[in-house]
Order: C-alpha cells, then sequence, then structure tokens
C-alpha cells in the first residue's frame, strides 16, 4: 500500500507570490491534516479534513487555506508568501476522525521563500 | 486551550544508557496520548500511544505511561541505541479537535 505522497518535495519562491502544495492520503484514507513544522515553533497544526470538510483549523492568517477533493487528495494554498512562511509543510492521513487514530505522515514540502 | 510541553534537548546518551524524556500535557478533557518519531529525513511515525488513564503504551522497547494524577507521558526506554537517534514529539488529542503537538526532543546516541 502506498503511503502519504506529498508534492513537490521542495519548492523556492520569493516574497508576494503564493503557492500551492498537494496531498494525496493512503487509499480508503478520508481524513487528512496539515502541520507546518520550523526549528523554532516545532509542528504547528494548520488545518484538518474530513470527506471534503473542513473539520478543524489552526491559528494562521487567512492566507492560509485548504481543500479536500472527493478522492480525498487535498491541497493547501498559500498567498503573499512572507519570510517566515519557509517551513517544512507536512501531511497526515488517517482512516477516520477519531481521537485515538493513529496519523500517517509524508515526507513533507520543504518551502523557502526568498 | 490544550498544549503539550516536552523537555528540551538535546539529549546525548552513550549506547545502553537509559532514556527518560519527559511530556507533561494541559487538556480540558480526556485526550488520548502519543509518541511520534522522526528519524533523520523522513517523515514522522507513531511509536506509541495511551487512550486512557493508566494504559501503558510500548513499541521498540520503549514505554510511556499515561498519568492522570501528575498529566504527564514521560517516555522510557531501558537501553538505547545508535539507530534511536532521532527527534520525538509527545503529543494529544481530544475528541473533535487536532492532534496537538509539543516541540518535539532530539536524542543523540553515539556508540
Amino acid at each position: 500500500k502506498a503511503g502519504v505522497t506529498q508534492t513537490p518535495r521542495y519548492l523556492i519562491k520569493t516574497r508576494g507570490q503564493q503557492v500551492t502544495l498537494s496531498c494525496s492520503p493512503i487509499s480508503g484514507h478520508r481524513s487528512v491534516s496539515w502541520y507546518q513544522q520550523t526549528p523554532g515553533q516545532g509542528l504547528q497544526f494548520l488545518f484538518e479534513y474530513f470527506s471534503e470538510t473542513q473539520r478543524n483549523k489552526g491559528n494562521f492568517p487567512g492566507r492560509f487555506s485548504g481543500r479536500q477533493f472527493s478522492n480525498s487528495r487535498s491541497e493547501m494554498n498559500v498567498s503573499t508568501l512572507e519570510l517566515g512562511d519557509s517551513a517544512l509543510y507536512l501531511c497526515a492521513s488517517s482512516l477516520a476522525e477519531q481521537n485515538n487514530e493513529k496519523l500517517f505522515f509524508g515526507s513533507g514540502t520543504q518551502l523557502s521563500v526568498l | 486551550g490544550d498544549s503539550v510541553t516536552q523537555m528540551e534537548g538535546p539529549v546525548t546518551l552513550s549506547e545502553e544508557a537509559f532514556l527518560t524524556i519527559n511530556c507533561t500535557y494541559t487538556a480540558t478533557g480526556y485526550p488520548s496520548l502519543f509518541w511520534y518519531v522522526q528519524y533523520p529525513g523522513e517523515g514522522l511515525q507513531l511509536l506509541l500511544k495511551a487512550t486512557k488513564a493508566d494504559d501503558k503504551g510500548s513499541n521498540k522497547g520503549f514505554e510511556a505511561t499515561y498519568r492522570k494524577e501528575t498529566t504527564s507521558f514521560h517516555l522510557e526506554k531501558g537501553s538505547v541505541q545508535v539507530s534511536d537517534s532521532a527527534v520525538y514529539f509527545c503529543a494529544l488529542r481530544e475528541a473533535g479537535t487536532a492532534l496537538i503537538f509539543g516541540k518535539g526532543t532530539t536524542l543523540s546516541v553515539s556508540s
């Protein structure tokens, strides 16, 4: 069974641009979560989707948005990029949304904003 | 809101030493507790979990016990190996909310 796939693996953008990151969950998984990982702040929760509906949202500005498609694939978008958006963006999937569910993580997209 | 506090690293140990990584949490209800591990260049993977008070999670020689009275979930291993070098994250999740992580503790084991 294929794992969680995130594309692209690396991205370099300049300030003010926008970016779209993609995540394909494990087949059959209906829940997808996104996290931002930085050395200073660790892992910070962005959003969580289940069956195309946003279930939870973290404390990030409106420049960060996401969506989930009917095949459970998910995208996140960051508009008007800032230097501080440079981070590893991790996607995770799970079968359901219960609080004891194991999350399966992808290897992430490393975003560098210059 | 809910939060997780981990001991700051890095933790540096010699092979076969005893490991403890402290983790305490704040939650309004009855969360499930987790330890995730991130090996160099890889994504996070679940190491162990516990879903109610006094449960003990264990995997690969690692253990952690859900202590409601002290709101703690400390990770222990009796004899670490070089291959255990990684970043360890404590996390919690309450019903209807997202998985919340601590900032991570880097473990470095030398032979």
